[in-house]
């Protein structure tokens, strides 16, 4: 248990679906990211909240859509999706964003396994 | 890229035997991280060796930097099968986090 809930687990959604995908962090952490993990690929990182604030979209399409109601929670709203975006989603907080600080851990979530048909 | 990149892609020893994991990266760090996931999962942070650490030391892992050859090596000893994961590092350059692809590792009983 690492203090960063995602849920679901798992998702099945149709190209005109539209689906979201939940975080919630319990560490009183201020910085949230979205990675997505494909197969035999590096980690992507997708957007960064600091203090609810986004502070980077880093190229993502418009179809993921992401919103941060207060430091705790992160959401990622899916629509129009492509088979290609099956992947899995993974949350992820840390105290400061991206470790400026001496806590500089980031804590993941287990992740949302995410299949568009 | 500043991706870190894992050495070799997939690794596969006895149990009980040393495991040595390799990563290497192209820009200046502030620190880097290695974490491991089993199949499926998310990540889970390991061990953080700061820029002006050589050497670092948690349980049955030993992490080194070398930061003029800009590469990491992380040593699991007397491996067990519940070490079976694929581990990842992350080099931390104070604005952004970078992941490689991550070594699999099999541990066999």
């Amino acid at each position: 248990e690492t203090g960063v809930t995602q849920t679901p687990r798992h998702l099945v959604m149709g190209m005109t679906n539209k689906k979201s995908l939940k975080c919630e962090q319990h560490l009183g952490h201020n910085a949230m990211y979205w990675y997505k993990q494909s197969a035999k690929k590096p980690l992507e990182l997708m957007f960064v909240y600091n203090f609810k604030e986004q502070t980077e979209n880093n190229s993502v399409p418009s179809r993921f859509s992401p919103e941060c109601p207060n430091s705790s929670h992160l959401f990622l709203h899916l629509h129009t999706l492509q088979p290609e975006d099956s992947a899995l989603y993974l949350c992820a907080s840390s105290q400061d964003i991206f470790g400026q600080g001496a806590r500089d851990t980031i804590y993941f979530g287990e992740g949302s396994w995410l299949t568009v048909v | 890229s500043q991706q870190g990149e894992e050495d070799p892609q997939a690794l596969s020893i006895q149990e009980g035997e040393n495991a040595t994991m390799n990563c290497s990266y192209k820009t200046s760090i502030n620190n880097l991280q290695w974490y491991r996931q089993n199949s499926g999962r998310g990540l889970v942070h390991l061990i953080l060796i700061r820029s002006n650490e050589r050497e670092k030391h948690s349980g049955r892992l030993r992490v080194t930097l070398d930061t003029s050859k800009k590469s990491s090596s992380l040593l699991i000893t007397a491996s067990r099968a519940a070490d079976t994961a694929s581990y990842f590092c992350a080099t931390n350059t104070g604005n952004q986090f970078y992941f490689g692809t991550g070594t699999s590792l099999t541990v066999i009983p």
